[in-house]
């Protein structure tokens, strides 16, 4: 079975760009949450939807927004790039939401670097 | 606020030997307990998952103990072998809200 898809792999963009990613779940999977990891550090909570419905939000600003589609799978958008934009976007599936099961399963990412 | 604190930052082990990493929370609403194995250029993979009502969990040679009253969990590598190296992450969350909090993870060196 495919696990969590990304896309693009890479990705460069100058600052004051706008960028948008794409995430595909493991199939059967109804949630989908984004991570933002700096270099050297843990993934940081971005957003998380279920049923396309936005189900939580990190302390990111409002340059950050995503998306889910009836097939589940996921864009997450930002606006006005900085330069502190830079960094490893993760997606991560699961089944369902309330009541577990808790179990995320990470895709392998998109790498974005700020110019 | 840091809810997660994860030590030592980095670790280097000989081959065969055992490998601790040790984690505390703060927020008692956390209820389950996932360990993250990554690879360079890679995402996390789970490793391996703990809920706060049991104290030791085991799967080959990962182990999971759990202090519910310390807000404190660790996980051990025995047998550890160079393919173990890798950055290993613990993290929290809450039941019914997929957030997950991460530590700030462990870079382990397993050496031949």
């Amino acid at each position: 079975d495919a696990g969590v898809t990304q896309s693009p792999t890479h990705l460069i963009k100058t600052r004051g760009q706008q960028v948008t990613l794409r995430c595909s779940p493991i199939s059967g999977h109804k949630s989908v949450s984004w991570y933002q990891q700096v270099l050297g550090q843990g993934p940081q909570f971005i957003f998380q939807y279920y049923e396309k419905e936005e189900r939580g939000r990190g302390n990111f600003p409002d340059r950050f927004s995503a998306r889910q589609f009836p097939n589940y799978s996921s864009e997450l958008n930002v606006n006005a790039l900085l330069l502190g934009d830079s960094a490893l976007y993760l997606c991560a599936s699961s089944s369902g939401l309330a009541g577990g099961p808790y179990e995320q399963y990470f895709g392998p990412g998109t790498r974005l670097t700020v110019t | 606020q840091q809810q997660v604190k994860q030590s030592p930052q980095s670790l280097i082990v000989q081959k065969g030997g055992i490998s601790i990493i040790n984690c505390a929370y703060e927020n008692t609403a956390f209820d389950y307990f996932p360990w993250y194995q990554q690879f360079p250029g890679k995402g996390p993979a789970l490793l391996i998952a703990i809920r706060p009502d049991v104290s030791e969990k085991k799967e080959g040679r990962f182990t999971i103990s759990f202090n519910k009253s310390a807000k404190q969990f660790s996980l051990h590598i025995m047998d550890s072998q160079p393919g173990d190296s890798a950055t290993y992450f613990c993290a929290a969350s809450k039941g019914g809200y997929q957030k997950v909090t991460f530590g700030t993870g462990t870079k382990l060196q397993v050496i031949p």
